[in-house]
């Protein structure tokens, strides 16, 4: 069965400061790793995907197979990015997400 | 398009009771998905319907639990004779198409139900 760990319960970092939220998957084939955001008193929202290679707010993260790894990275944190972060998988042909127990990030003045 | 709508947001019941948590998906999905997180873990997949029809409930229960989305109204997860151990809360999410040809549609989220048992 896939898994996903996410290591750090809570970080924080200063304003301006990188950030970088881990996480590490287990599975067998070929996953779909996303990164899904909360933010305080909003519902749960897709933040970014791997296949689309997108960046979001500023947020990148690469799929490292290798690694086993989807790492959430941002070089300069603002305020605003303080909340909760998923990183979910969605395992080959299937329809539902495993998500991690979260992050909760917190970014300082 | 108001979003996923949950409700209630926060139901109480004591042992032994049922519990109806109920899901309006966005308009024009036609795909639900419900998930229980517990406190300190991640959300666990439960159950995928789409309209009549159970898809997988794979992470279902196999007691007390049970789930449907009628041909009209909402999705209802429904909870017999509640145990301490379902204080959790509940998200459903909605998406407009299941999958074709391996790709993924964007789930959406509800804002959850968080279910007390006393």
């Amino acid at each position: 069965a896939q898994r996903v760990t996410q290591p750090e319960k809570l970080l924080s970092v200063f304003k301006g400061a990188p950030v970088e939220l881990k996480c590490n998957y287990s599975y067998s084939g070929s996953p779909e790793l996303f990164w899904y955001v909360q933010y305080s008193r909003q519902r749960l929202q897709l933040l970014l995907r791997h296949i689309s290679r997108e960046s979001i707010k500023g947020f990148t993260a690469d799929l490292n197979k290798g690694e086993t790894s989807f790492h959430l990275k941002k070089p300069f944190a603002q305020e605003e990015d303080s909340a909760m972060y998923y990183c979910a998988l969605r395992p080959g042909s299937a329809r539902q997400l495993t998500f991690g127990s979260g992050t909760q990030l917190t970014v300082l003045p | 398009n108001a979003g996923v709508m949950q409700n209630p947001r926060h139901l109480v019941r004591r042992r032994g009771q049922e519990a109806r948590l109920r899901c309006s998906p966005m308009k024009g999905h036609s795909h639900v998905y419900w998930y229980r997180q517990l406190p300190e873990e991640g959300l666990k997949f439960m159950v995928y319907l789409q309209k009549e029809n159970i898809i997988d409930e794979s992470g279902m229960p196999k007691e007390r639990f049970s789930a449907e989305f009628p041909k009209e109204g909402p999705s209802i997860l429904r909870i017999q004779q509640v145990v301490r151990g379902d204080s959790a809360a509940y998200f459903c999410a909605s998406s407009p198409l299941g999958l074709a040809g391996g790709s993924y549609n964007e789930q959406f989220f509800g804002p959850g139900t968080r279910l007390t048992v006393l």
